[in-house]
C-alpha cells in the first residue's frame, strides 16, 4: 500500500527557507505513470496546489509562487522535497504531499491527486 | 488561471437524505475534474475523478456528473461519516492546478 510522509521543521522564521521532505514508501517514486507534488492549507482556508515533479527531474510550479518554489526529486531515496524561500506568514499552513496520476493525451497530461501523505504544520514566526 | 466556484459554501441536510454540491470552473475544463472529501484534521481523500468515475473503495453513494464548466457531486443517501468539506478541483489547464473553496457539509 502506498504512503507518503512528509518531514521538516514545524517553526521558520520570516525571511528564511521553508524545507520539506516527502518519503515514498510502498512504491517506486520513479514509476512512469506518476507526477509527485505539494499542496497547502492555510489555517481555516482552502488547497492550493504549489507544484509537481516527475522522476526524471522535470517540474511544474503554481506560477504565483514560481519565483520562491524549488521542488527536487531523489529517486535513490525514493523521495522528493519542497524548499520555499523568503517566507512570511502568509506561508503558515498545512503542507501535503500528494502524488499525481493520470494520463497523458498528445503531449499534454491531465494529473488529479490519488494518494495523500497525512500533512505537516509549517508555521512562519520569529 | 481556472477559478473554481463552488455552490454553497454550507449545505445542511439530515443523515438519511439526498445531498447536491456544485462546482463551476470559469471556463471549460472539459471533463478534467476530481472531487476530494477532507474531514477536521486529515488530508483530502480522492473521491471522483474524470467528473464521474469513483476512486477506488470509494461507495456507489457518492457519484459524480457534468463536463465543461458545470459539475455536480451527488451523495445519494447521507450517513453520518459523510459530513465533512467537499472541493472540485480542475486539471485541464495547468498550471495550476486550482481547486474551489469547498462546500461544509454539516448535520442538519
Amino acid at each position: 500500500q502506498l504512503q507518503l510522509q512528509e518531514s521538516g521543521p514545524g517553526l521558520v522564521k520570516p525571511s528564511e527557507t521553508l524545507s520539506l521532505t516527502c518519503t515514498v514508501s510502498g512504491g517506486s517514486i520513479s514509476s512512469s505513470s506518476y507526477y509527485w507534488g505539494w499542496i497547502r492549507q492555510p489555517p481555516g482556508k482552502g488547497l492550493e496546489w504549489i507544484g509537481s515533479i516527475y522522476y526524471s527531474g522535470s517540474t511544474y510550479y503554481n506560477p504565483s509562487l514560481k519565483s520562491r518554489v524549488t521542488i527536487s526529486v531523489d529517486t535513490s531515496k525514493n523521495q522528493f522535497s519542497l524548499k520555499l524561500s523568503s517566507v512570511t506568514a502568509a506561508d503558515t499552513a498545512v503542507y501535503y504531499c500528494a502524488r499525481h496520476r493520470g494520463i497523458a493525451v498528445a503531449g499534454t497530461g491531465y494529473y488529479y491527486m490519488d494518494v495523500w501523505g497525512k500533512g505537516t504544520t509549517v508555521t512562519v514566526s520569529s | 488561471e481556472i477559478v473554481m466556484t463552488q455552490s454553497p459554501a454550507t449545505l445542511s441536510v439530515s443523515p438519511g437524505e439526498r445531498a447536491t454540491l456544485s462546482c463551476r470552473a470559469s471556463q471549460s475544463v472539459s471533463s478534467n475534474l476530481a472531487w476530494y472529501q477532507q474531514k477536521p484534521g486529515q488530508a483530502p481523500r480522492l473521491l471522483i475523478y474524470g467528473a464521474s468515475t469513483r476512486a477506488t473503495g470509494i461507495p456507489a453513494r457518492f457519484s459524480g456528473s457534468g463536463s465543461g464548466t458545470e459539475f455536480t457531486l451527488t451523495i445519494s443517501s447521507l450517513q453520518s461519516e459523510d459530513f465533512a468539506v467537499y472541493y472540485c478541483q480542475q486539471y485541464n489547464n495547468w498550471p495550476p492546478n486550482t481547486f474551489g473553496q469547498g462546500t461544509k457539509l454539516e448535520i442538519k
